[in-house]
């Protein structure tokens, strides 16, 4: 089983739809989740942390569940410029924090 | 306030030759890690530099090597190529002891083609 595990996709969505992506890892220890954002042959760029509570960021939602090990991204009202991969990330519970990516999850918003 | 850099952008090498690829974080960050990005896959982990010493290290074979510098700049060496190191090289720094000290930033990165 991969240490994080992401559905590679596409998902097309129409200008102004909802979409929501899932994440699971198999680490329980894990302490650290995060969403990042990477643009075609571009570097990754950090979206959004995860946090217990869920946290909102205009658009964008995210929420962590420990018991069932998955993360998941919700994108409201879909802009064209939402297109792009979205990498899952989680941290370790080592005192360096290495992060394990997913294989990402491609989105494309069509006029 | 300068990001993380990388160079070269790009670089092209042949089977068997040696590489090197340099790094430098973002202003007041002291910790660098490097990951490997093949063609639709996510980042790989390489290694993680912290104090100028290997803290962590990937899945990857002693071909690849490192080093950080006292300005906390970072290298990232690859010995006796092969073809499937082609691939995106990305360097990610953070302030170990911050606040955010789980929040990574990303260079562009190096694109490795190897013939």
């Amino acid at each position: 089983r991969k240490e994080v595990e992401q559905d590679p996709g596409p998902f097309n969505v129409p200008e102004g739809a909802t979409v929501a992506f899932n994440c699971t890892y198999s680490n329980s220890a894990s302490q650290s989740f995060f969403w990042y954002r990477q643009d075609c042959r571009k570097e990754p760029k950090l979206l959004m942390s995860v946090y217990s509570s869920g946290n909102e960021d205009g658009r964008f939602t995210a929420q962590l569940n420990r018991a069932s090990q998955y993360i998941s991204l919700l994108i409201r009202d879909s802009k064209l410029s939402d297109s792009a991969t979205y990498l899952c990330v989680v941290g370790d519970s080592g005192g360096y924090q290495k992060v394990t990516f997913g294989i990402g999850t491609k989105l494309q918003v069509i006029p | 306030d300068a990001g993380v850099t990388q160079s070269p952008t790009h670089l092209i090498k042949t089977r068997g030759q040696q590489v090197t690829l340099r790094c430098s974080p973002k202003s007041g960050h002291d910790t660098v890690s490097w990951y490997q990005q093949a063609l639709g896959q996510g980042p790989q982990f390489i290694f993680q530099y912290y104090e100028e010493e290997e803290r962590q290290r990937g899945n990857f074979p002693d071909r690849f090597s490192g080093h950080q510098f006292p300005n906390y700049s970072s290298e990232l060496n690859v010995n006796a190529l092969l073809l499937g190191d082609s691939a995106l090289y990305l360097c990610a720094s953070r302030n170990l002891e911050g606040a955010t000290y789980n929040e990574q930033f990303f260079g562009p990165g190096t694109r490795l083609t190897v013939l």
